[in-house]
C-alpha cells in the first residue's frame, strides 16, 4: 500500500515555463515532507522540505506547497531549466519517530525540460 | 569532501553466493540507512541504524543483514542472494535526531543476481 503517491510518472515542460510536480499521501500522521532530485548514475540529493505547520516553503526557483486537508503537496519550479531534468522523489515522515528513521518515498516523477 | 561512499558501483553475481556492499560516510553522522530502488516502486527502506550497534528493519528487510560496529561504516550483507534482489541500492546518512537534517545519499550500487 503506497502511502506516498506520485501518480504521474513523467512530465515534460518547455524551458522557462513552470513545472508542477504533484504528490499525495494517505497517512495523516505524516508531518514533514521532502523533495529529492536524482540524476542518472547518482544518488538522490535533497532539494526542499516543508513542515506541516506551514503551507508554503520557498527556496530560489523551488517552492513547495502543502495542503493538509487534501493530503497533497506540490513542487513548483519557476522558471524551469534544462538542468532540472531529473527524477524527483517526494518523501514523508513523522517527526515524533525521529523523522529520518522512517522516511517513506514515492515512486518518483521524471521531469524533462525541453530547450 | 563530505560524502557517502558505496562499493562496488556495479556487481554481477550468482544465486546463493554471499556478498557484501560496503558503505562509508565521513560526516560523523549518527543515522545511516539502506534503500533499494526498483522500477515502478521508488525507493524502499531495507534497514536503518540510529547509532553504533543500533539497527532496525525498514520496509523490505527480508534477505538482508546489516551491522553497525563503527559510526562511519554500515555494510549491507546478502547471505544468499536471489534474482529478486537484483536492484539499485543506495546507502544514506544524516546527523539524525532532527527531522530537518536531510539524508545524504551515496551514488548507488547496481546489483544483478543471475
Amino acid at each position: 500500500d503506497q502511502q506516498v503517491k506520485q501518480n504521474s510518472p513523467s512530465l515534460s515542460v518547455q524551458e522557462g515555463r513552470i513545472s508542477i510536480l504533484n504528490c499525495d499521501y494517505t497517512n495523516s500522521m505524516f508531518d514533514y515532507f521532502l523533495w529529492y532530485k536524482k540524476y542518472p548514475a547518482e544518488g538522490p540529493t535533497f532539494l526542499i522540505s516543508i513542515s506541516s505547520i506551514k503551507d508554503k516553503n520557498e527556496d530560489g526557483r523551488f517552492t513547495v506547497f502543502l495542503n493538509k486537508s487534501a493530503k497533497h503537496l506540490s513542487l513548483h519550479i519557476v522558471p524551469s531549466q534544462p538542468g532540472d531534468s531529473a527524477v524527483y522523489f517526494c518523501a514523508a515522515s513523522q517527526s515524533n519517530t525521529g523523522a529520518n528513521s522512517k522516511l517513506t518515498f514515492g515512486k518518483g516523477i521524471t521531469l524533462s525540460v525541453r530547450p | 569532501e563530505a560524502q557517502v561512499t558505496q562499493n562496488p558501483r556495479y556487481l554481477i553475481t550468482v544465486t546463493g553466493k554471499k556478498l557484501t556492499v560496503t558503505c562509508s560516510q565521513n560526516m560523523n553522522h549518527e543515522y545511516m540507512s539502506w534503500y533499494r530502488q526498483d522500477p515502478g516502486l521508488g525507493l524502499r527502506q531495507i534497514y536503518y541504524s540510529m547509532n553504533v550497534e543500533v539497527t532496525d528493519k525498514g520496509d523490505v528487510p527480508e534477505g538482508y543483514k546489516v551491522s553497525r560496529k563503527e559510526k562511519r561504516n554500515f555494510p549491507l550483507i546478502l547471505e544468499s542472494p536471489s534474482p529478486n534482489q537484483t536492484s539499485l541500492y543506495f546507502c544514506a546518512s544524516s546527523p539524525g535526531g532532527s527531522y530537518n537534517s536531510p539524508l545524504h545519499f551515496g551514488n548507488g550500487t547496481r546489483l544483478t543476481v543471475t
